[in-house]
């Protein structure tokens, strides 16, 4: 069975850091594009980050780009998000996702709430 | 980047009855390969997004057959045949063809009326 599991959110101090993980399970961790979508407090979804199975490519939306930082730890089924430079709009429920492909993400973990306030 | 237009963005259903969303792109979602990469997630209240419908009209895995998804270029439709109350929820298209970035429609809440 697939598994995705988020940590690491909070609260944070607008300016501030943290690093969100996704821990996967149940299925071949490596092969597979992993990506960070959020929602923030009743609004819609909005793609972050997405990174290829063997880490050679990633992607950031312009939103975040420069501040926010992909990686991922194959060795232990792992995908990381760095957030620097925290602002109040990045406040949301932030989801990992797997994808065969950067075409697509078949399935999600259950989120991690960030808050950025003072 | 690719915009993507859901309507209706509020769509009460009884309860038995079909239900249709559509999701219109900025651009054709049709890619050099011949795929067509839009999926179709289901948000349920408290829970995170779920695929229903991959590559347009390919339901996933588990999703009831009442389900179905239809379209091309860049006009694409959810169906529901017959609405049940655990449908309840926001509904999202989103392109896959044109990336970074992936882009979601507004979403469509849908309620029993």
């Amino acid at each position: 069975e697939v598994q995705l599991l988020e940590s690491g959110g909070g609260l944070v101090q607008p300016g501030g850091s943290l690093r969100l993980s996704c821990t996967a399970s149940g299925f071949t961790f490596s092969s597979y594009v992993m990506s960070w979508v959020r929602q923030a407090p009743g609004k819609g979804l909005e793609w972050v980050s997405a990174m290829s199975g063997s880490g050679g490519g990633t992607y950031h939306a312009d939103s975040v780009k420069g501040r926010f930082t992909i990686s991922r730890d194959n060795s232990k089924n792992m995908v990381y998000l760095q957030m620097n430079s925290l602002r109040a709009e990045d406040t949301a429920i932030y989801y990992c996702a797997k994808g065969q492909t950067f075409s697509d993400l078949d399935y999600w973990g259950q989120g991690t709430l960030v808050t950025v306030s003072s | 980047d690719v915009v993507m237009t859901q309507s209706p963005l509020s769509l009460p259903v009884t309860l038995g009855q079909p239900a249709s969303i559509s999701c219109r792109s900025s651009q054709s979602l049709l890619y050099s390969d011949g795929t067509t990469y839009l999926n179709w997630f289901q948000q349920r209240p408290g829970q995170s997004p779920r695929r229903l419908i991959y590559k347009v009209s390919n339901r996933d895995s588990g999703v009831p057959d009442r389900f179905s998804g239809s379209g091309s270029g860049t006009d694409f439709t959810l169906k529901i045949s017959r609405v049940e109350a655990e449908d309840v929820g926001v509904y999202y298209c989103m392109q896959g063809t044109h990336w970074p970035p992936y882009t979601f429609g507004q979403g469509t809440k849908l309620e029993i009326k």
